[in-house]
């Protein structure tokens, strides 16, 4: 089963109103970071979060990430169309690989 | 910077072909990752590099696909013969590697939409 699994699928929403998206994972990790796919396009990281933090801020976009439930949010708030793309997230396992596992992704759509 | 740089950005082929992707990661990133996405299966793991060393290709779906690092600048995954079943979108992404956590973060190209009639 998936190390990153991501909650909802799907999420829609119109514009100006606030996104969460939330990402659960099975073991121990050095961090969590989300990327973002805009259609067509390549991965962008958006923000990592390690694992002896708890809240991260970048811009719009707020993480928070809680070790003991093997868990991890993100949201967006003030979403704008310019959002609308899928968003993935990754955790890196504790063992410093380098190697990331990525969730099956959340796809959001905003409408304007 | 550049970027991570993929090519062919399409490319389309015939049951049997030989397929070569290509990707030039960005300058003094030490990990290289070749990665596939398909509605299906989402974005999947093939194989990765630490400078230039293959350290997982526990990915790789079968024989037909082979992977090299002849440099720390260039990097080519192979199909060959190359299958319906092939067709996806096939990413390149670096990092820099280490042990620092950020240094975690990979950075993708624009991918190489591969489809095979």
């Amino acid at each position: 089963s998936q190390q990153g699994e991501e909650d909802p699928q799907a999420l829609s929403i119109q514009e100006g109103e606030n996104a969460t998206m939330n990402c659960s994972y099975k073991t121990s990790i050095n961090n969590l970071q989300w990327y973002r796919q805009n259609s067509g396009r390549g991965l962008v990281h958006l923000i990592l979060i390690r694992s002896n933090e708890r809240e991260k801020h970048s811009g719009r976009l707020r993480v928070t990430l809680d070790t003991s439930k093997k868990s991890s949010s993100l949201l967006i708030t003030a979403s704008r169309a310019a959002d609308t793309a899928s968003y993935f997230c990754a955790t890196a396992l504790t063992g410093n690989t380098g190697k990331l596992i990525f969730g099956q992704g959340t796809t959001l759509q905003v409408k304007p | 910077d550049a970027g991570v740089i993929q090519s062919p950005r399409h490319e389309v082929t015939e049951m049997g072909q030989e397929v070569t992707l290509r990707c030039k990661p960005i300058s003094g990133h030490n990990s290289l990752f070749w990665y596939r996405q398909t509605m299906m299966r989402g974005l999947e793991l093939l194989i990765y590099f630490n400078n230039n060393v293959p350290i997982d290709d526990s990915g790789m779906p079968e024989d037909r696909f082979s992977a090299k690092m002849p440099n720390a600048s260039f990097s080519t995954l192979k199909i060959q013969p190359s299958e319906p079943r092939d067709s996806a979108v096939y990413f390149c992404a670096s990092s820099l590697g280490g042990t620092s956590g950020s240094s975690d973060t990979q950075y993708f190209g624009p991918g190489t939409r591969l489809t095979v009639l």
